[in-house]
């Protein structure tokens, strides 16, 4: 089992529908949670952090952390083609130095 | 302006040759780290240094040399040694060492190919 999975997609959705994506996590220590984008050939971008159970709302993105279940999501409302993208989740377990596990990412396709 | 900065954005190497990538950093971050990501693949750790003078292998650190003389800079070199180093190459930087909650930015990542 890898420590942090996502479905590689494609996600297809069309413009202006709630784009949902999903990542879970296997070590119960994990503390922090990161949603990153990354545009085709470019670097990460973060767009999320969420550290706590429940939802974190930022615009149109809304991260969702249920540690009990070991998930956490990422909803993008109102999706636009710019949106388009791979999106990767990312976890930091307690005192393990800052570092981060990333999952394999999920491509996100927002067609007009 | 403050941001990571990466040299060269393209690198070409030959079979043999040992090559240093730069990462710069003006943030006033701490904590400095090396990934590598293969197409179509997250990103995996090759070392990390949470200060001056000292740093951690990650996950991948075979045929991977690093320092960390300044605060602001944290160069890898790849040697002759690692024996598949196509690869995009990123750098990042967080503020906190060891803080949980800290969030890693990146810088914009360096084609390495291999001739």
């Amino acid at each position: 089992q890898k420590e942090v999975e996502q479905n590689s997609g494609p996600l297809s959705v069309p413009e202006g529908a709630i784009a949902s994506l999903n990542c879970t996590y296997s070590d119960r220590g994990s503390q922090s949670f990161f949603w990153y984008r990354q545009y085709s050939g470019k670097s990460p971008e973060l767009i999320m952090s969420i550290y706590s159970n429940g939802d974190k709302e930022d615009g149109r993105f809304t991260a969702q952390l249920n540690k009990a279940s070991q998930y956490v999501s990422l909803l993008i409302r109102d999706s636009q083609p710019s949106d388009s993208a791979t999106y990767l989740c990312a976890v930091r377990r307690y005192n393990q130095g800052g570092k981060l596990i990333f999952g394999q990412g999920t491509e996100l396709s927002v067609k007009p | 302006d403050g941001g990571i900065t990466q040299s060269p954005k393209y690198l070409f190497r030959k079979e043999g040759q040992n090559v240093t990538l730069s990462c710069e950093q003006n943030l006033n971050h701490d904590a400095m780290y090396w990934y590598r990501q293969d197409p179509g693949q997250g990103l995996r750790l090759i070392y990390y240094s949470q200060i001056v003078n000292d740093f951690q292998k990650g996950d991948i650190a075979e045929g991977y040399s690093v320092s960390r003389e300044k605060k602001e800079s944290f160069p890898l070199t790849v040697t002759s040694a690692q024996k598949n180093p196509t690869a995009f190459y990123l750098c990042a930087s967080s503020g906190l060492a060891g803080s949980s909650y800290n969030e890693q930015f990146f810088g914009p990542g360096t084609r390495l190919t291999v001739l």
